[in-house]
């Protein structure tokens, strides 16, 4: 079966702060594929990032980066200087490689106050 | 491109009441599913289809029903609907996950706005 865990339900911070999101992931399939989601006051779900469970390799893009760990089946994302418009909820997902089923965790809204 | 298309936006129906909610593609995707989004919940999967006249069960399939008579529409419907069944639902898509040996790859999914939906 899989899982997707994001424990932080609400994470307020300050403008400019740096923020961490977490995502804990469960699955027996050895190839598997993670993402991340934006979805801002708005309500549509904006594509972030993809990895796949070969490439344990950091991502930085811009002020977004996100750290995956195979030995912890985690897969954080980190805003450098957080800005008001980062306000917005954030989901984790994943797919494993012998299933249809992409599986989302229950999201993070992030609060980034002026 | 118009993308993944929903409608209606919003949408009010009393116990009971049947309802289909639409969901087109434009992008020739082969892979469409239905998600739920309920506060605490987080997106839960309804129902998807790998292609036209396939579909299969999600984690919470109980009282919709779906079909795949063509690659662009994949509409859901309520037969008789529940107030729990209250909620905010979204459409995605993707291109194949078919490989020669069953599921293969994981695309990025393209969602559509939302479908607000109150049963009262």
């Amino acid at each position: 079966a899989q899982k997707v865990t994001q424990a932080q339900t609400e994470i307020s911070v300050v403008e400019k702060e740096d923020v961490t999101l977490d995502c804990v992931y469960e699955t027996r399939d050895t190839t598997y594929y993670l993402f991340w989601y934006k979805q801002p006051p708005s309500g549509e779900l904006v594509f972030l990032i993809r990895r796949n469970s070969f490439d344990e390799q950091n991502e930085i893009s811009g002020r977004y980066s996100w750290n995956f760990q195979k030995s912890t089946s985690s897969f954080n994302f980190t805003i450098t200087a957080s800005q008001v418009v980062d306000s917005a909820v954030y989901f984790c997902a994943l797919k494993a490689s012998g299933t249809y089923k992409y599986i989302f965790g229950t999201g993070t809204r992030l609060k980034v106050l002026a | 491109n118009a993308g993944v298309t929903q409608t209606p936006k919003f949408q009010v129906l009393k116990t009971g009441q049947s309802m289909t909610l639409q969901c087109a593609q434009d992008m020739n995707h082969e892979y469409m599913s239905w998600y739920r989004q309920d506060p605490g919940m987080g997106l839960r999967l309804i129902h998807y289809s790998v292609g036209a006249g396939i579909t299969d069960q999600g984690e919470v399939p109980n009282g919709y029903n779906v079909s795949r008579s063509t690659t662009e529409d994949f509409p859901l419907r309520l037969l008789s609907a529940a107030p729990s069944q209250t909620s905010v639902y979204f459409c995605a898509s993707s291109y194949s996950l078919v490989g020669s040996r069953g599921p293969s790859g994981a695309n990025v999914l393209t969602f559509g706005a939302g479908s607000r939906l109150t049963v009262l």
